[in-house]
């Protein structure tokens, strides 16, 4: 099955730095990669998502990048702000299962 | 409109008793889902509901965890003779065109804080 890992664990950035997220996947058969943005007891809220056809995805401050042939995606977010500090979830769907398989997350933190 | 909901939000629980979580989908959405979400951790897949489809079930951890849902609505998540490492919050997403050319939006719902004493 498909497998997701998610780097770094945690990441502290001071505001207005950009902040970058990476994850790799192994079925080649993904098709669809969302990013999740959960608050602390909240539910995860879908920040943007990439489909296999294309390289890369802007929307605003934030943007993901795929990279098919190695099998990797990022997010990046740049002029980061307070309430950008959240837990971060990228996933990955294949054609032939439609749930998402979920990155352990990452729990940034904007410094003022 | 309103989104997807669930309850209880919070469930605790003795450790050998029965629960039952409902899940309430957005309207129109085909596609409904359940994850378990460990404290600190990322969300582990449970089991996925598609229309009339037979469920896939390959995410539920025991024979202990089962879930229903009725045509395209309501589901509940039914977990028996709850252990301590049951302890989790349970969410549920739904999403619309399942099936599709395209891979769907999966939208959750707030989730169910369970705990097991």
């Amino acid at each position: 099955g498909e497998n997701v890992e998610q780097h770094p664990s945690t990441l502290s950035v001071q505001e207005g730095d950009s902040a970058v997220i990476k994850c790799t996947y192994s079925d080649s058969a993904s098709n669809y990669f969302p990013w999740y943005k959960q608050e602390l007891g909240k539910r995860p809220q879908l920040i943007i998502d990439i489909r296999s056809n294309v390289g890369e995805k802007k929307d605003q401050r934030i943007a993901v990048t795929l990279n098919k042939t190695a099998k990797h995606f990022s997010l990046h977010i740049t002029e980061t702000q307070p309430e950008d500090s959240a837990v971060y979830f990228c996933a990955a769907q294949d054609t032939g299962r439609r749930a998402l398989t979920f990155g352990s997350g990452t729990r940034l933190q904007v410094q003022p | 409109g309103a989104g997807v909901s669930q309850s209880p939000s919070n469930k605790v629980t003795e450790k050998g008793k029965d629960v039952e979580l409902r899940c309430d989908p957005i309207s129109g959405h085909t596609a409904l889902y359940w994850y378990r979400q460990r404290l600190g951790q990322g969300l582990e897949f449970l089991i996925y509901f598609q229309g009339n489809s037979a469920p896939d079930k390959s995410g539920l951890p025991s024979d202990r965890f089962s879930a229903e849902r009725t045509g395209e609505s309501v589901s509940t998540l039914t977990i028996q003779r709850t252990q301590q490492e049951d302890s989790a919050v349970y969410l549920c997403a739904s999403s619309f065109l399942a099936g599709g050319p395209l891979a769907d939006t999966q939208y959750f719902g707030p989730g169910t804080r369970l705990t097991v004493l």
